[in-house]
């Protein structure tokens, strides 16, 4: 019931289209859900982050979806840029708990 | 950028021997995280701390004890290393009025490798 799984492993995307990431998770205790951004030599940053009481959140081209009565939520980049190319983790937590993340997906945009 | 600081960067060593890796951060965070790395496995939890001397068990904290003797230093030590745990490490810091502590800055990681 800890686990968080993420799709796809990588994903390709090209310059100006829309990469979508997904997240399921199975604790309904849940009740944070963020995503961190990772490029390679760097540490995890976090992007952004949604709680269940609304269904989308979105910050300049990053939207997230949460879908509460299916257990997913999900990573939209819209206008995708070869900037963005990076590793996208999801994660959720309990609010008093600590956060478990999906295992990553690899996102390389082509111009 | 958060002023985190992660030291070593890289270190090669062998199975057996003790390790000690050092986090240190200049944003007076109350909480501070270790996490570790690994392909497939996303990041998981070995120790974090709420406040100085305030230190507690994450999911894979076998083989990994921490300390934290001051604000802005947090100590992972691996006191007999294996090669399980070769690994990348991060630091984590968090400040608790926001997002309830979850972690919020990495440092950019310690590369180790065990022999």
């Amino acid at each position: 019931q800890q686990q968080v799984k993420q799709s796809p492993q990588s994903l390709i995307v090209q310059k100006g289209g829309i990469s979508i990431i997904n997240c399921a998770y199975e604790n309904t205790a849940f009740d944070y859900f963020p995503w961190y951004q990772q490029f390679p030599g760097k540490g995890p940053a976090l992007l952004i982050a949604i709680r269940p009481d609304v269904s989308e959140k979105k910050e300049g081209r990053f939207t997230i979806s949460f879908n509460k009565s299916a257990k997913q939520f999900s990573l939209h980049i819209m206008d995708s840029q070869p900037g963005d190319s990076a590793t996208y983790f999801c994660a959720a937590s309990r609010t008093t708990d600590k956060l478990i993340f999906g295992t990553g997906t690899r996102l390389q945009v082509f111009p | 950028d958060a002023g985190i600081t992660q030291s070593p960067r890289h270190k090669v060593t062998e199975t057996g021997t003790p390790v000690t890796l050092r986090c240190h951060q200049t944003e007076n965070h109350r909480y501070m995280y270790w996490y570790r790395q690994d392909p497939g496995h996303g990041l998981r939890l070995i120790h974090y701390s709420y406040g100085v001397k305030d230190t507690d068990k994450g999911e894979v904290s076998d083989g990994y004890s921490v300390s934290r003797s001051k604000t802005e230093d947090f100590l992972l030590t691996l006191e007999s290393a294996t090669s399980s745990q070769t690994s990348v490490y991060f630091c984590a810091i968090s400040d608790v009025r926001l997002d309830n502590g979850q972690p919020q800055h990495f440092g950019d990681g310690t590369r180790l490798s065990i022999l």
